[in-house]
C-alpha cells in the first residue's frame, strides 16, 4: 500500500517558538495533503486541505497565520505552528491522497508536540 | 454539518468471538465511507473504503456496510484475535470527496 511518512514523530519545544513539521508521500504523488490533529481521547480534527502549489484551505476555527502550511511539492507538505503554546501540544497527523474525490486517504504515524 | 456517532465507545471481547462496531452519521449525502485502525500513539491504518453505491466491502475477516439512507455502517469482524486490539474510527467522506469527519472511535480489547 502506499507509505506516508512523518518527520518529527515527537517534538518538545519552548513556549513561544516555531516547529516545523513534514508530511511526505514516499511512493506516490499526492495531489492533495490533508493536516488532521488529535488531542487525547478525542477524534481526528480536519484542520487543513492543501493542494500542490496553492494556498491552503483551512477549516472554521483554525488559525492561518499560525497554523502555516506549504505543498511545495506533489510529495511534501509542511506545517509549521508559530510561536508554540502549551494549548498547541497536540498529536498532528497528516493524510496524502492521490487523486481527488473518492480515493482512499492514506495517513502518516503523526508527530506528537509538546509545548512546555 | 456532519456528526458521526460510533458505539459503543468501548468494547472487551474473548478471543475467538465475532463482533459488530456501529457508525452512524447525520448528512447521508456522502460519497463514500471508511473504516481505519489506530494503534496507541500511531497513525491511522486504511481498513476498508466502501464507495456511496456500494452496500459492503470485505476483507480478510472484516466486513463492512453501508447503509446510506440510513446513516448507518457496521464493521464486522469475525473471529478476533489480540492483535485486533486497537481503536477504530469510522470516517464518512462528504459531498465534497475529500473531506473525513471521524467519530471518536470504539476502542477494543481483545482478550487472549
Amino acid at each position: 500500500g502506499a507509505v506516508v511518512s512523518q518527520h518529527p514523530s515527537w517534538v518538545i519545544c519552548k513556549s513561544g517558538t516555531s516547529v516545523k513539521i513534514e508530511c511526505r508521500s514516499l511512493d506516490f504523488q499526492a495531489t492533495t495533503m490533508f493536516w488532521y490533529r488529535q488531542f487525547p481521547k478525542q477524534s481526528l480534527m480536519l484542520m487543513a486541505t492543501s493542494n500542490e502549489g496553492s494556498k491552503a484551505t483551512y477549516e472554521q476555527g483554525v488559525e492561518k497565520d499560525k497554523f502555516l502550511i506549504n505543498h511545495a511539492s506533489l510529495t511534501l507538505s509542511t506545517l509549521t505552528v508559530t510561536s508554540a503554546h502549551p494549548e498547541d501540544s497536540s498529536f498532528y497527523i497528516c493524510s496524502a491522497q492521490w487523486g481527488g474525490g473518492t480515493d482512499t486517504q492514506y495517513f502518516g504515524p503523526g508527530t506528537r508536540l509538546t509545548v512546555l | 454539518k456532519q456528526e458521526v456517532t460510533q458505539i459503543p465507545a468501548a468494547l472487551s471481547v474473548p478471543e475467538g468471538e465475532n463482533l459488530v462496531l456501529n457508525c452512524s452519521f447525520t448528512d447521508s449525502a456522502i460519497y463514500n465511507l471508511q473504516w481505519f485502525r489506530q494503534d496507541p500513539g500511531k497513525g491511522l491504518t486504511s481498513l476498508l473504503l466502501i464507495q456511496s453505491s456500494q452496500r459492503e466491502q470485505t476483507s480478510g475477516r472484516l466486513n463492512a456496510s453501508l447503509d446510506k439512507s440510513s446513516g448507518r455502517s457496521t464493521l464486522y469482524i469475525a473471529a478476533s484475535q489480540p492483535g485486533d486490539s486497537a481503536t477504530y474510527l469510522c470516517a464518512p467522506g462528504g459531498s465534497s470527496g475529500s473531506r473525513l469527519t471521524f467519530g471518536e472511535g470504539t476502542q477494543l480489547t481483545v482478550n487472549p
